[in-house]
């Protein structure tokens, strides 16, 4: 079974780190392109990050940019992302997701996701 | 800043046809921003619907379909049923590596 599973998130203060793992199973990881995407509560989904198949490639939001590191391990099978001097506005659900076999510019498998809520 | 933009709501009786809209604050959507459509419950992960602006993913029923119209990418759902009472929502694909989605529509099935 394709599947991809978040984990990491939790509680921290204004200004800490967090880093949010993605463990994808029952396809070949390291042939994909992998996006974090994030929900507010309450609030609409919203593109954060993208990392190429090889890791060699990555590219950001604007909100994130300077604070947030995507990264990945093929041999591991794992997507991660580091997010540091987290802000208020970061509090949110954060989805791994597929980039498509068909079209690689859609997002075809995503995680359950995992909360992150940032406040003192 | 591109802003995505999408109705905030719409309402469908059951049975019925709603097409739901996705443009862009300045300029049209064409196939070239590869739009797609995901649908989601509360509490649940979002699930694709749509890819390359009219391609159904595996398992989709035929009643949903994408298209291009009037300038923006489209959504419509034919044959309206309770269980598509959801948020939807478009991405487009800027270039350059960006996404942009879309602030979402609630589709109320009634």
């Amino acid at each position: 079974e394709v599947q991809l599973v978040e984990s990491g998130g939790g509680l921290v203060q204004p200004g800490g780190s967090l880093r949010l793992s993605c463990a994808a199973s029952g396809f070949t990881f390291s042939s994909f392109w992998m996006h974090w995407v994030r929900q507010g509560p309450g609030k609409g989904l919203v593109w954060v990050s993208r990392i190429k198949s090889d890791g060699s490639t990555t590219n950001y939001a604007d909100s994130v940019k300077g604070r947030f590191t995507i990264s990945r391990d093929n041999a591991k099978n794992t997507v991660f992302l580091q997010m540091n001097s987290l802000r208020g506005e970061d509090t949110a659900v954060y989805y791994c997701a597929r980039a498509g076999v068909a079209d690689s510019t859609a997002f075809d498998i995503w995680g359950q996701g995992t909360v992150v809520t940032v406040s003192s | 800043q591109t802003v995505v933009t999408q109705e905030p709501s719409f309402s469908v009786s059951p049975g019925g046809t709603v097409t739901l809209t996705c443009g862009l604050s300045s300029g049209s959507v064409s196939t070239s921003y590869y739009p797609s459509w995901y649908q989601q419950t509360p509490g649940q992960a979002p699930r694709t619907l749509i890819y390359s602006t009219n391609t159904r993913s595996s398992g989709v029923p035929d009643r949903f379909s994408g298209s291009i119209l009037e300038n923006k990418a489209a959504l419509t759902i034919a044959g309206a049923q309770a269980d598509d009472e959801s948020d939807y929502y478009c991405v487009l694909y800027m270039g350059s590596g960006i996404w942009v989605f879309g602030g979402g529509t609630k589709l109320t099935v009634l």
